[in-house]
């Protein structure tokens, strides 16, 4: 089955600093992939998706890349502040003939320092 | 706007023990989704439904199971309780499919089997 790899697991950068967090599926089939953000003992909320008919997808400081050739997309943010410190996770769809299942990634902790 | 509603937020259950985790969606959405996240982990899928009366196996649907009697509400029943089922539950629903729209999540239970 389709499976999706997150790396890195914890990520700590200064504020002001860009952060980079890639992820990998395996399954070419995949159409849709969410990214959503998790802050402590809440719910994950969606911060950015992108289709695989885009290759990049831009919402002020948020940006997400897609491969489709080599399997694997990536979350870029820009000038972090310290609200962005939280747990991020993307996740692959198939869309309508898989019934829109996510299969989501291990997650990445990301702290940033003041 | 409620979204979506999960009741209890937090339990704890000894082993054996039996239990429902309520969750309902004002959205009017065809999909909902059961997804248990366990600490330090992504989410992993249970169950999931695409209406009324039809519901699918996901990634780990040992020990669970599912009912869609009506399009709100997508309950989660734990036959007889175990520790390895101590997590954090999380309902999601959306449209048709996830590309026409994201996954509302809930604000989960926290289910605790000792």
């Amino acid at each position: 089955g389709e499976n999706v790899e997150q790396h890195p697991s914890t990520l700590s950068v200064q504020e002001g600093d860009s952060a980079v967090i890639k992820c990998t599926y395996s399954d070419s089939a995949s159409n849709y992939f969410p990214w959503y953000k998790q802050e402590l003992g809440k719910r994950p909320q969606l911060i950015i998706d992108i289709r695989s008919n885009v290759g990049e997808k831009k919402d002020q400081r948020i940006a997400v890349t897609l491969n489709k050739t080599a399997k694997h997309f990536s979350l870029h943010i820009t000038e972090t502040q310290p609200e962005d410190s939280a747990v991020y996770f993307c996740a692959a769809s198939k869309g309508v003939s898989n019934t829109g299942k996510l299969i989501f990634g291990q997650g990445t902790t990301l702290q940033v320092k003041p | 706007n409620a979204g979506v509603t999960q009741t209890p937020k937090f339990r704890i259950l000894k082993i054996g023990q039996s239990m429902t985790l309520q969750c309902a969606q004002d959205m009017n959405h065809n999909y909902m989704y059961w997804y248990r996240q366990d600490p330090g982990m992504g989410l992993k899928l249970i169950y999931y439904s695409v209406g009324a009366g039809i519901t699918d196996k996901g990634e780990v649907p040992n020990g669970y199971n599912v009912s869609r009697s009506t399009t709100e509400d997508f309950p989660l029943r734990l036959e007889l309780a175990a520790p390895s089922q101590t997590s954090v539950y999380f309902c999601a629903s959306s449209y048709l499919d996830s590309t026409l729209g994201p996954q509302h999540f809930g604000d989960g239970t926290r289910l605790s089997i000792l």
